[in-house]
Order: C-alpha cells, then structure tokens, then sequence
C-alpha cells in the first residue's frame, strides 16, 4: 500500500517569506502529526489533525500553522519565514489509537531559509 | 516536562549485538518506542513495549524496566546497514495534549 507522501522533497525559500508543505497520509488514517527535525534540537511536535481538526499543538509561534482536509490530507504553512526555520519537516500518520505501535513517516519536505 | 536522554553515539562491528539506551522522565507512562532513521530518510517504526503489548521487528528487540525508567534496543547480528540515528520515543498525554516525545536520538556506525 502506498505510503505517506509529502511534496516538495525540497524546497529553498528567501527570509520574510511564506511556504506551504502538503502531507498525503496513508490511505485510512485519520490521523495526521507534523515534526521539524534539526540537528539542534531534534524531532520537535508542531501539531496533530485528527478528522479535520487539530486536537494537539508543540511549543511553536503562531507562525507554524495547518489544517486537515476531508480526504485526510494535511498541510502545513509557515508565515514570515526566519533563517531558524530551515529544518526537514516530517508528517507522520497513524490509526488514531495506534500512537503505540507507530506512526508511519513520510520522507519530509527539507526547508532552507535564506 | 518530559524527557528522554540516549547516548549520542555507538559504534560496533559487523555480526556484533549492540545495546542503545534510553532513560526517561515522564508521567502517565504507557510504553516506549523506538525508530530508525537513515540519513535523509524517514524514521521508521522497530518496536514498541509497553503496558498494552509488544512489538518488535526483525533483528530488532527491545526491553523496558519501569521501575528504573529505562528501556534499550537490541540490535542482533549487526549490518552495515544498521549504521543509522536510532530514537526511542514516549506517549506524552499530559497539559490537554497527546503526542510523541522523542529522545535526541543515538547515532550507530557499524564497521566491517
């Protein structure tokens, strides 16, 4: 079956400036999570979509936001973008009660800030 | 808050059994997990163990000591493959949340 699939793989953006990232889940999952991954500090939770509406929030600004779709689909915008920003942007989808027995990751859409 | 802490490196040979530590802090603890994630590549799934089950994949096995808040991964017969970033990973279901804690994450170089 496929699996999650996140678009771009890539993408370089200048400061000040927006991006949107899309996160396709597998197909039955209704669960969508979002993570930012740096070498400074690791896989961070920015937020998680279940049925359309975002049950859970990390410790990131107003900045980073999302939303969920009907078909499950995800995406994720980052608004007034900053050099700190840059990181691989991971989406993970799961059965809702399955947080236990893991998330499927996609391959994460890497963003550079210049 | 939560926390985890791994080793940040370990290194081993080819055919060896490597350990790679997990110690953590946390309330309303339910299991840990752990992944494996290449270099550019997605993290993906080895294990879970818990209080509602165990899951382990392949060569990978995984233990857990509540009482002493640890847990590691074991890695039998060892790859060059293997040689990738290792994390472990608890449910964090306190302040109105729910979500995945990771640890930071225990880079593993195989050698021949």
């Amino acid at each position: 079956k496929a699996g999650v699939t996140q678009t771009p793989r890539y993408l370089i953006k200048t400061r000040g400036q927006q991006v949107t990232l899309s996160c396709s889940p597998i197909s039955g999952h209704r669960s969508v999570s979002w993570y930012q991954q740096t070498p400074g500090q690791g896989l961070q939770f920015l937020f998680e979509y279940f049925s359309e509406t975002q049950r859970n929030k990390g410790n990131f600004p107003g900045r980073f936001s999302g939303r969920q779709f009907s078909n499950s689909r995800s995406e994720m915008n980052v608004s007034t973008l900053e050099l700190g920003d840059s990181a691989l942007y991971l989406c993970a989808s799961s059965l809702r009660d399955s947080y236990n027995y893991g998330y499927t990751f996609g391959s994460g859409t890497r963003l550079t800030v210049v | 808050g939560q926390s985890l802490e791994q080793p940040s490196e370990v290194t081993a040979v080819e055919g060896a059994i490597v350990q790679i530590n997990c110690t953590y802090q946390t309330s309303g603890f339910y299991g840990l997990s752990w992944y494996q994630q290449h270099d550019g590549g997605a993290p993906t799934f080895l294990s879970y163990n818990g209080l509602d089950g165990l899951e382990e994949t392949g060569r990978f096995s995984s233990f857990l000591s509540r009482s002493d808040s640890y847990g590691y991964l074991l890695l039998q017969e060892l790859q060059m493959k293997d040689s990738a970033s290792y994390f472990c990973a608890v449910r964090d279901q306190t302040y109105n949340t729910d979500k995945l804690i990771f640890g930071t994450g225990t880079r593993l170089q195989v050698f021949p």
